[in-house]
């Protein structure tokens, strides 16, 4: 099973709002990052985690806040987000940092 | 800084042709390079992977080559088929000891016209 899912499919909020987006795999991976991704781009990393502690944040704004309960949970929980934050979100793992990266279909998300 | 490039950036075939996408990088300190598929809207799917000490990895009409020294990759395409319609990205991995930031070329969208 090389699936990685991803809660919601589509999302829309408000910059008032809290929400969170949701991954899972049950590959054994220790590895598990967030992208964003912009319409007609490639991902941009987010954050990645390596054995349940946060190892890369790229410069994220503090309105993203990942979370990593268990080895095969991801979640980035959002809060007073801006419209520019609209885009997919991409959630991946991998056997380890170096490994081959599954990627889940993604959270489409608009902020109003 | 690692910057990836792909060209060309849009093709149009008719099915049946084979085809060459093409991806180079500016740094040749990489661990491996991966390639992937992605439908509109959708995520990523993983086609091949190649380490830094592979020349060729393939993958049924797949085949993907890695001249490191040079920066370049090609991704061949062996008798197109109008379901290899999608947008595909190069991605190269650093040698450094986190190896987990990908840098990701902008893609090549390739139509197959049946």
């Amino acid at each position: 099973d090389t699936e990685v899912t991803q809660t919601p499919k589509h999302l829309v909020m408000g910059m008032t709002n809290k929400k969170s987006l949701k991954c899972e795999q049950h590959m054994g991976h220790r590895a598990m990052y967030w992208y964003k991704q912009k319409a007609k781009k490639p991902p941009e990393l987010m954050f990645v985690y390596s054995y349940e502690k946060l190892s890369i944040n790229e410069s994220v704004p503090s309105r993203f806040s990942p979370e990593c309960p268990n080895s095969s949970l991801l979640n980035l929980h959002l809060h007073a987000l801006q419209p520019e934050d609209s885009a997919l979100y991409l959630c991946a793992s991998s056997q380890w940092t170096q490994e081959t990266q599954y990627f889940g279909p993604g959270t489409r998300l608009l902020v109003l | 800084k690692q910057e990836v490039t792909q060209i060309p950036a849009a093709l149009s075939v008719p099915e049946g042709e084979n085809l060459v996408l093409n991806c180079s990088f500016t740094d040749s300190a990489i661990y491996n390079l991966q390639w992937f598929r992605q439908d509109p809207g959708k995520g990523l799917t993983s086609l091949l992977l190649i380490q830094s000490s592979q020349r060729e990895q393939t993958s049924g009409r797949l085949n993907a080559s890695l001249d490191k020294s040079s920066g370049r990759s090609t991704l061949y395409i062996a008798a197109s088929q109008p379901g290899d319609s999608a947008t595909y990205l190069c991605a190269v991995r650093p040698r450094e000891t986190s190896g987990s930031r990908l840098t990701f070329g902008e893609g090549t969208q390739l139509t197959v016209n049946p």
